[in-house]
């Protein structure tokens, strides 16, 4: 079976460029959710998609974030215009429970922004 | 702030002693879990230790729970150079919260 995919693995662009993160969840899993490690710090909680619907969206940091699950299939988090301060680690994760049963993440996408 | 919080923030040790990580976190939970992240890898869940749980076997693995201290540790037996990773306990009662980790190097 696979695992949770994520694309690009690495991407580098410049400020107020736009970037666009994809996750592939385990199939079946309704559950998704992005995280973001900046700089070795936290691993920060961005939002929640149960199927298609985002259940909780509060750590989306501000409006240059836009997450979408089309069909509550794979996701996208489009970053518009990207900042300095976006880099990191985004991970995505997957889960067949809601109520923080165990995550099965991805290998993350590092995000550069020069 | 976080909600998890591990200690210490880096760990080095040899091979065949054994690691300890404390994590720390401030609301009621239902479950704590621990995971490992390799290197430029994603995060592998370990082991999963519920609020009426104590104590919690896995393989070279044993957490504990206090939940009147709202702690965790997480210890590591026998450690491996292959265990050289960073350690993070997450809780939540629908969003997992992480936090900073700890870095375990464990030398040959």
């Amino acid at each position: 079976e696979a695992g949770v995919t994520q694309f690009p693995s690495h991407s580098v662009i410049e400020k107020g460029q736009t970037v666009t993160l994809r996750c592939d969840p385990i199939s079946g899993h309704d559950n998704l959710y992005w995280y973001r490690r900046v700089m070795g710090k936290e691993i920060k909680f961005l939002l929640h998609f149960v199927k298609e619907s985002k259940q909780d969206e509060s750590g989306m940091p501000n409006n240059r974030f836009l997450a979408e699950r089309t069909g509550g299939t794979y996701s996208t988090l489009k970053v518009q215009p990207a900042e300095l301060e976006d880099s990191g680690v985004y991970f995505c994760a997957s889960s067949q429970t809601e109520f923080t049963g165990e995550l099965f993440f991805g290998e993350g996408s590092r995000l550069t922004v020069l | 702030s976080q909600q998890g919080e591990e200690d210490p923030q880096a760990l080095s040790i040899q091979e065949g002693e054994n690691a300890t990580m404390n994590c720390s976190y401030k609301t009621s939970i239902n479950n704590l879990q621990w995971y490992r992240q390799n290197s430029g890898r994603g995060l592998v869940h370990l082991i999963l230790i519920r609020s009426n749980e104590r104590e919690k076997h896995s393989g070279r693995l044993r957490v504990t729970l206090d939940t009147s201290k709202k702690s965790s540790s997480l210890l590591i037996t026998a450690s491996r150079a292959a265990d050289t990773a960073s350690y993070f306990c997450a809780t939540g009662r629908r969003a997992l919260t992480f936090g900073s980790g700890t870095r375990l190097q464990v030398q040959p």
